[in-house]
């Protein structure tokens, strides 16, 4: 079993949808990073949570340690931020200790 | 200056070619990266480099030698590739290496014929 488990594995929506990513770890973290990965593309550090919740424009992403559970959500969705999405670990206080989810395909049709 | 550039974007080479790939920051990070992708799976960690001194090799073949000249580039030397070494290599920087954001570049897709 996965240390990080990511739901839905796909997700197809209209453009202008709320859309919502999870991701379900099972070890104790530092800090969980989202990741964004445009196909055949580099991947862009969306962010990086220890608690609480961020936002950069209309990205939001939210975190509850005592759950292990975090979200990443997308108001008004537009076919640019189709991509895969990736949630990401540090368990060992290292940065490089990364465990990855196996991420989020998200197609957003005009 | 928030970017992590890589070059070449892409790589053709023969198992028998000698080639490098190369990775540079500006943003005074202290730590850097070498992770392998493969088609849809999650990027894979070869190396860590923390204040220009190699820190962690997760067990990578010696074909692979990566080298930090200095604190803004990092390069991954290749020689004698297989096939299966086929993929997306990417960089990645972080203020050190035990926090920090990380910022990764767009990667080098590397075919081995």
């Amino acid at each position: 079993k996965n240390e990080v488990e990511q739901s839905p594995q796909n997700l197809t929506a209209q453009e202008g949808e709320f859309i919502t990513i999870n991701c379900s770890y099972s070890v104790g973290i530092s800090a969980l990073h989202w990741l964004q990965q445009h196909p055949g593309g580099g991947i862009v550090s969306l962010f990086m949570l220890s608690s609480g919740k961020k936002k950069h424009g209309r990205l939001i992403a939210t975190i509850n340690i005592q759950e292990k559970h975090s979200s990443l959500h997308i108001t008004a969705s537009h076919p640019r931020d189709s991509a895969v999405y990736i949630c990401a670990v540090n368990s060992g206080g290292s940065n490089y200790k990364l465990t990855f989810g196996k991420g989020t395909l998200l197609t957003v049709n005009p | 200056d928030t970017e992590v550039t890589q070059t070449p974007k892409h790589l053709v080479m023969g198992m028998t070619n000698k080639k490098s790939l190369k990775c540079e920051q500006h943003m005074g990070h202290r730590a850097m990266y070498w992770y392998k992708q493969k088609a849809k799976k999650p990027p894979e960690l070869m190396f860590v480099y923390s204040y220009e001194k190699l820190s962690i090799n997760e067990s990578v073949p010696s074909r692979f030698s990566p080298e930090c000249p200095n604190s803004s580039l990092l390069n991954l030397h290749l020689h004698a590739l297989q096939p299966e070494d086929s993929a997306l290599y990417l960089c990645a920087s972080s203020q050190l290496a035990n926090t920090g954001e990380l910022f990764f570049g767009e990667g080098s897709r590397l075919t081995v014929l």
